[in-house]
C-alpha cells in the first residue's frame, strides 16, 4: 500500500530538548516536504526536498532542520524547541511536477512546554 | 505573492442540502488547483485536482469543483451532504512547471447536522 508514515503520532516534550520526527514513503518518489497546521493559518511548508541530498526552506523555516540522506526518509529535527514551535505536522511526498498529487502522513501532533 | 483565500472558516448545513465552499487564489498564471480534505485526526485526503482542460472537474465521494478563470475561483460543490461529510476542507494551489510547495488556505470547515 502506498502510504507516508510519521513517527511519532503525539508528542509532548520540553522546552529546549532536541526531537526528531520521522516520515518515511514507500513510493520512491523525489519530492518530499513538511508542513505545519496551525489553526486559522492552514497548512505552511517549512522545508522541502528534491531529491537525495537536495533541500531547501520553505516559508517557515526557522527553528528546523531536515536531512535527506536517502529518498524514503526525509526527518524534521527540533534541536532546541520552544513552545511557539507546538503545532500539528505533516509529511509529505510526490513523484513531482506541478500537478502531481501530494500524499500526506497521518500527522503528529507536537506539545512543547 | 501567491495566496488562497477561503472565505467561510465554518459552514453548517443539514443533510441531504447541498453545499459549496469557496476558493480565490492569487497567481499569475494558471496554478494547478486542488482540494484536500481532513477527517479528525486524519492526514489529507485529495479530493479533486484541476490542471488544464475542461474547468469542471470531479472527484471522490461525489465532489465536483468549477475552475473560473475570470473569477479567480475554485469552488468546491456537492449536490447532498451525507453525515460522513464533516469535516475539514483545504484549497491548495501549486505553481505550474514544477512542484516545490502547496500554498494552502486556511481551511473550511464543515458540520452537517442531522
Amino acid at each position: 500500500e502506498a502510504q507516508v508514515t510519521q513517527n511519532p503520532r503525539y508528542l509532548i516534550t520540553v522546552t529546549g530538548k532536541k526531537l526528531t520526527v520521522t516520515c518515511s514513503q514507500n513510493m520512491n518518489h523525489e519530492y518530499m516536504s513538511w508542513y505545519r497546521q496551525d489553526p486559522g493559518l492552514g497548512l505552511r511548508q517549512i522545508y522541502y526536498s528534491m531529491n537525495v541530498e537536495v533541500t531547501d526552506k520553505g516559508d517557515v523555516p526557522e527553528g528546523y532542520k531536515v536531512s535527506r540522506k536517502e529518498k524514503r526518509n526525509f526527518p524534521l529535527i527540533l534541536e532546541s524547541p520552544s513552545p511557539n514551535q507546538t503545532s500539528l505536522y505533516f509529511c509529505a511526498s510526490t513523484m513531482g511536477g506541478g500537478g502531481t498529487e501530494a500524499f500526506f502522513g497521518q500527522g503528529t501532533r507536537l506539545t512543547v512546554v | 505573492a501567491q495566496s488562497v483565500t477561503q472565505p467561510d472558516i465554518h459552514i453548517t448545513v443539514s443533510e441531504g442540502a447541498s453545499l459549496e465552499l469557496r476558493c480565490n487564489y492569487s497567481y499569475g498564471a494558471t496554478p494547478y488547483l486542488f482540494w484536500y480534505v481532513q477527517s479528525p485526526g486524519q492526514g489529507l485526503q485529495l479530493l479533486l485536482k484541476y490542471f488544464s482542460g475542461d474547468t469542471l472537474v470531479q472527484g471522490i465521494k461525489g465532489f465536483e469543483a468549477e475552475f473560473k478563470r475570470s473569477q479567480s475561483s475554485f469552488n468546491l460543490r456537492k449536490p447532498s451532504v451525507h453525515w460522513s461529510d464533516a469535516a475539514e476542507y483545504f484549497c491548495a494551489v501549486a505553481p505550474s512547471g514544477g512542484y516545490n510547495k502547496l500554498i494552502f488556505g486556511a481551511g473550511t470547515r464543515l458540520a452537517v447536522h442531522p
